[in-house]
């Protein structure tokens, strides 16, 4: 079965420093998309970054980046240069099913708060 | 297009009685998922429609949950005789056929909150 695990319940950060936040993995198919999702206090999910399988770069968009080490199972996710508006919660997701019609498997998430 | 709405955004209820919500997605996207969050974890997947037809439950919808896309467009998730369990946070989103990204345009509501008393 698939599964996500994210160790760290909270994680403090001062702002414009640079913060990783941990993400393992289980599956057992070898084609796979890792997911990042922001969740503020408002509630919506919003998509940060995805990595695939298969893609041999780690992925990045904008502060965000996805250390992908595949042998380790990990998709850790580094938010550089923080900023006091990326204090959320954080998700990390497998994709569960092909194509247009998937499902997500989150983990229990982190805590993210920025420091003046 | 504003994105995915649902609606109520808190529901507070008593123990026993029954509760509808509702999701409009975004209007071009034919898929609409449900998913279930409580306090402290990550959204569980709930069930998911193509237009109209219903096409995945998880074990997690219990009989005393319902879920309908009459027309293809809104959803309505109902459940009946709410117990303190069903507390918890009820994400939509909706995606695209047609495919925006790796994601497919994958995008959430901001969800209902459920408080059962």
């Amino acid at each position: 079965a698939q599964k996500i695990t994210q160790t760290q319940p909270g994680m403090f950060v001062q702002e414009k420093e640079a913060v990783t936040l941990d993400c393992t993995y289980d599956t057992s198919d070898p084609s796979y998309g890792l997911f990042w999702y922001k969740q503020p206090s408002s509630g919506e999910m919003i998509f940060l970054i995805y990595q695939g399988s298969y893609d041999q770069q780690n992925a990045t968009e904008g502060r965000y980046s996805l250390n992908f080490q595949k042998a380790r199972k990990s998709a850790n996710l580094v938010i550089s240069a923080s900023q006091l508006g990326d204090s959320a919660m954080y998700f990390c997701a497998m994709r569960e099913g092909e194509g247009q019609g998937f499902s997500f498997i989150f983990g229990k998430g982190t805590r993210l708060l920025v420091k003046p | 297009d504003t994105g995915v709405s649902q609606d109520p955004r808190h529901k507070i209820t008593k123990r026993g009685q029954n509760v509808t919500f509702r999701c409009d997605p975004i209007s071009e996207h034919n898929r609409l998922y449900w998913y279930r969050q409580t306090l402290g974890q990550g959204p569980e997947f709930l069930t998911y429609f193509q237009n109209e037809a219903q096409l995945e439950k998880s074990r997690l919808l219990s009989d005393r949950f319902s879920a309908e896309r009459p027309k293809g467009s809104f959803s309505t998730l109902e459940i009946q005789r709410t117990e303190q369990g069903d507390s918890a946070m009820y994400l939509c989103a909706s995606s695209s056929f047609s495919g925006q990204g790796v994601n497919y345009g994958y995008t959430f509501g901001s969800g209902t909150r459920l408080t059962v008393v």
